[in-house]
C-alpha cells in the first residue's frame, strides 16, 4: 500500500520569504501522480500544484513550485514570496489508479 | 469554473439517527469519492464510485455506510445509526477520466453527532 509522509506538522515563515514543505512517499509503482492541496480555515480542499511521475521537469504554478525527486520518492513544495493568504494546512497526496492517499498535513503560518 | 457542490454545509444529528450527505459532482466527471477528516487530523479515504458501483472502499467504510447515485447527478453518502465518532468533515470529490487535473473537492459537510 502506498503511504505518504509529511514530517513537518507545523511551519512558519515571514511574509515575502520562501518556505519549503516536505513530503515523501512509498510506492513500488512507476506511473503515478502527486499533488499538493491547500486547506485554508474555510476547510475547502484547493488544488495547488500537480506532478506526473513520468515527467522529469518540476511543475511550477506562479509562486508555487515542486522539487520532485523520483528515485528518492520525495515531493517538496516551495512557496516563494509568501503571502498572508498562504496561511493554511497543506496536504501532499499520492494517486495511483483510482486511489488518492493523503499525508497528515503541514500547518503553515505566514507571519506579517 | 465547474464546482463540486455539497449540501448541507453543516449537519447536526442525534446519536443513532441516520444522515444523508449530498453531493453534485462536476457533470462530465466519471469517478466519485467520499473522504472524511476528523477535526485536526488527516484526510481519510472512504469510498470510490465508478460506473454506478463501488470500485474501492476503505476499512472505515463498513456496513454503517452506503453510497448511491440515484438520479445521474447527485451522489449521496448515507450514514446509518450515527455515532459520536462519526463527527467530522465529509468531502465529496470527482474527477474526469484522467488524473492530470486531480480530484476536484467540494467544500465539505461538517457533521456533528450529539
Amino acid at each position: 500500500a502506498q503511504t505518504v509522509t509529511q514530517s513537518q506538522p507545523e511551519m512558519s515563515v515571514q511574509e515575502a520569504e520562501t518556505v519549503t514543505l516536505s513530503c515523501t512517499y512509498d510506492t513500488s509503482e512507476n506511473n503515478y501522480y502527486l499533488f499538493w492541496y491547500k486547506q485554508p480555515p474555510s476547510r475547502q480542499m484547493i488544488l495547488v500544484i500537480r506532478q506526473e511521475a513520468y515527467k522529469q521537469q518540476n511543475a511550477t504554478e506562479n509562486r508555487f513550485s515542486v522539487n520532485f525527486q523520483k528515485a528518492a520518492k520525495s515531493f517538496s513544495l516551495k512557496i516563494s514570496d509568501s503571502q498572508l493568504g498562504d496561511t493554511a494546512m497543506y496536504f501532499c497526496a499520492f494517486v495511483y489508479n483510482n486511489d488518492m492517499r493523503f499525508g497528515a498535513g503541514t500547518r503553515l503560518t505566514v507571519k506579517p | 469554473e465547474p464546482e463540486v457542490t455539497q449540501t448541507p454545509s453543516h449537519q447536526v444529528t442525534q446519536m443513532g439517527q441516520e444522515v444523508i450527505l449530498r453531493c453534485v459532482p462536476i457533470s462530465n466527471h466519471l469517478y466519485f469519492y467520499w473522504y472524511r477528516q476528523i477535526l485536526g487530523q488527516k484526510v481519510e479515504f472512504l469510498v470510490s464510485f465508478y460506473n454506478n458501483e463501488i470500485s474501492e472502499k476503505s476499512e472505515i467504510f463498513d456496513d454503517q455506510f452506503s453510497v448511491e447515485r440515484p438520479d445521474g447527478s447527485n451522489f449521496t453518502l448515507k450514514i446509518r445509526s450515527t455515532k459520536l465518532e462519526d463527527s467530522a468533515m465529509y468531502f465529496c470529490a470527482s474527477r474526469s477520466q484522467g488524473h492530470v487535473y486531480g480530484y476536484t473537492f467540494g467544500s465539505g459537510t461538517r457533521l456533528t453527532v450529539v
